[in-house]
């Protein structure tokens, strides 16, 4: 069965910074691509980043672009997005997903997400 | 600025059907966007439905199906039951590993 659990959500102020990580189990990690989705409160869903099954190609929306980094390590099943500058707009609950294969595919299996707040 | 576009909040009779599309601010779209579709209950994860216009995904009732009608990707649900009542939202494949999220359509079952 496909596990995807966020952690490292938090509360953090203005320009500061958090790492999410994803760990995944139930299925080979490095052979799909991997995204991040967000959703702020009361609001739809944005495709924040996205990094193919080696690392080798990533995507960055425009809105984190510069201050967002999404990585990967395989050795580990495990899915990171640093974000640093952090912006109260980018308060919402950020989800982990799987692709559906290697290349950039359709979002598959869904993290049940870690709320990231950023206030003073 | 490409523009996902769906309908505003919906609703539907239990047992009846509904049809939810997706368009986009220019142009039509196609098969090459690669529809999916996704529904997400308050307070849940979201769930995948359909992807590539019309495949449904693992565990997914035959009452979803997916299709293109005219120059939008649609979602239509025969015999809507309650637990159907969800916001359900699109995605299209812009190319270069772009997707794009539409708004999302909140769903009544009444």
């Amino acid at each position: 069965e496909v596990q995807l659990v966020e952690s490292g959500g938090g509360l953090v102020q203005p320009g500061g910074s958090l790492r999410l990580s994803c760990s995944a189990s139930g299925f080979t990690f490095s052979s799909f691509v991997f995204y991040w989705v967000r959703q702020a409160p009361g609001k739809g869903l944005e495709y924040v980043s996205g990094i193919t099954n080696n690392g080798g190609s990533t995507y960055y929306a425009d809105s984190v672009k510069g201050r967002f980094t999404i990585s990967r390590d395989n050795s580990k099943n495990t899915l990171y997005l640093q974000m640093s500058s952090l912006r109260a707009e980018d308060t919402a609950a950020y989800y982990c997903v799987k692709g559906y294969s290697n290349g950039w595919s359709h979002f598959d299996s869904w993290g049940q997400g870690t709320l990231v707040t950023v206030s003073s | 600025q490409t523009v996902v576009t769906q309908e505003p909040p919906f609703s539907v009779s239990p047992g009846g059907t509904v049809t939810l599309t997706c368009g986009l601010s220019s142009g039509s779209v196609s098969t090459s966007h690669y529809p999916s579709w996704y529904q997400q209950t308050p307070g849940q994860a979201p769930r995948t439905l359909i992807y590539s216009t019309n495949t449904r995904s693992s565990g997914v009732p035959d009452r979803f199906s997916g299709s293109i009608l005219g120059n939008k990707a649609a979602l239509t649900i025969t015999g809507a039951q309650a637990d159907d009542e969800s916001d359900y939202y699109c995605v299209l494949y812009m190319g270069s590993g772009i997707r794009v999220f539409g708004g999302g359509t909140k769903l009544t079952v009444l």
